[in-house]
């Protein structure tokens, strides 16, 4: 079965150093890999997404993410992050092909940023 | 509409109850998702529908849950027996039909129900 793992329950970072947010699936094919941030209060909103090309992935706020079949990751990365930053980030992978169209989420990862 | 909206926001229930929680999709999105999260969790899958059809229902955990398309648009879901452990936020998506690929998931805001 899919699964996905983020090892981080809870980080904290200083405003203007760099994050990378872990993220393992398990999936026999090509995966289908997202990144969604949740603010409090707000809804889920994508970061980023792969699911073929280049395995580096742009997103929006200055996210990016790389995939790593070698070692089934799909790591989120920002080089300076800034305060509006805090919320909850959570890895997600949907099987590659076919009607199954649902997303298996990770468990989230708690991001705080010291000033 | 201009996002998924989900009515109410805020539902508190007895336990044994019926609720019934709405989601109004993006217009035109002819793909329809509901999921269940609890605190401290991620988004766990309920159902999925393409159009009025429910395409993949496995994440429903018992017949105690309900969902209906009826017009392809609007989508409810219905929770007979409300149990204590049905506590959490409810979010409803929506993307076009193959948009979650393209452009991912547009979320609700979700509808916290609070069984008592």
């Amino acid at each position: 079965a899919q699964s996905v793992t983020q090892p981080d329950i809870h980080i904290t970072v200083s405003e203007g150093a760099s994050l990378e947010l872990r993220c393992n699936y398990s999936y026999g094919a090509t995966p289908y890999l997202f990144w969604y941030v949740q603010s409090p209060g707000q809804g889920l909103q994508l970061l980023l997404k792969y699911f073929s090309g280049d395995t580096l992935v742009q997103g929006i706020k200055g996210f990016e993410a790389e995939f790593k079949r070698s070692q089934s990751s799909f790591n989120l990365r920002k080089p300076s992050v800034h305060w509006s930053d805090a919320a909850e980030y959570f890895c997600a992978v949907r099987q590659g092909a076919g009607n199954n169209r649902k997303l298996i989420w990770g468990l989230g990862t708690s991001l705080a940023v010291n000033p | 509409g201009a996002g998924v909206s989900q009515t109410p926001s805020n539902k508190v229930t007895e336990k044994g109850k019926y609720v019934e929680l709405r989601c109004d999709p993006i217009s035109g999105h002819t793909a329809l998702y509901w999921y269940r999260q609890s605190l401290g969790q991620g988004p766990e899958f309920l159902i999925y529908f393409q159009g009025t059809g429910a395409a993949d229902d496995s994440g429903l955990p018992n017949d105690r849950f309900f969902a209906v398309r009826p017009e392809g648009s609007v989508s409810t879901l219905k929770i007979q027996r409300t149990e204590r452990g049905d506590s959490a936020v409810y979010l409803c998506a929506s993307t076009d039909r193959d948009g979650d690929v393209t452009s991912g998931y547009t979320f609700g805001s979700g509808t916290r129900l609070t069984v008592v």
